[in-house]
């Protein structure tokens, strides 16, 4: 029974352009939506997070949107640059439970 | 420290061993989590803590693994009787707070079951 699901398993983007990584919930619960970010051999960084309470949060180069209606979040990235090259995983957080449930993740490859 | 450290960065054992994977918190979190990733991308949680407290184990298979995290030591999470299902990566993050507040992960330990 996987909740979150981030359909696309890898995306290549030009650098400079925009990179759209997607997710998908079932569970109408989560109240806070987490990016993380993951290089090869170490741990995932944070990014940026969302509450289920706004609709669009933005730091810098990234932007979160929130779907609730649709329980479907994306994360923009402009413009993309080769250091952005990881996987992400978006992770939803229900209050009042200790576990955050991490998606299939995406991998990113932004082209020089 | 300003970092999630954890030990060994890679362990190796032969099945039906036993493992045992250290982790030492950011100073000053109060909450642990312990995740494993099997396959390269799918990360499942284990077991979460407040200070020496468990507060969510849904994700731990009760029969073998256990989970400890006492005051003034690093958290462990053992393995009795390892399986060769058991080898993955297992991770360790620290947060001041949960909810919209980040968890800071450790590098991982990896374990190989031969």
């Amino acid at each position: 029974d996987q909740q979150v699901k981030q359909n696309s398993p890898s995306l290549s983007v030009q650098e400079g352009r925009i990179s759209i990584l997607n997710c998908d919930y079932t569970n109408s619960m989560f109240d806070y939506f987490l990016w993380y970010k993951k290089y090869p051999a170490e741990g995932p960084t944070f990014l940026i997070s969302i509450s289920s309470i706004k609709d669009k949060n933005e730091d810098g180069r990234f932007t979160v949107f929130l779907n609730k209606s649709a329980k479907h979040l994306s994360l923009h990235i402009v413009p993309s640059q080769p250091g952005d090259s990881a996987v992400y995983f978006c992770a939803p957080y229900t209050s009042g439970t200790y576990k955050y449930i991490f998606g299939t993740g995406t991998r990113l490859k932004v082209l020089a | 420290g300003e970092e999630v450290a954890q030990t060994p960065k890679h362990l190796v054992r032969g099945e039906g061993q036993k493992a045992k994977l250290y982790c030492a918190p950011i100073k000053g979190h109060s909450y642990v989590f312990w995740y494993q990733q099997v396959l390269k991308n799918e990360f499942k949680f284990l077991i979460s803590f407040q200070n020496e407290n468990v507060f969510d184990e849904t994700g731990m298979p009760k029969e073998r693994f256990s989970a400890k995290c006492l005051p003034n030591s690093p958290c462990s999470l053992e393995i009795q009787a390892t399986k060769l299902e058991d080898s993955a990566v297992y991770f360790c993050a620290s947060s001041h707070w949960v909810g919209e507040q980040p968890q800071h992960f450790g590098d991982g330990t990896r374990l190989s079951i031969l």
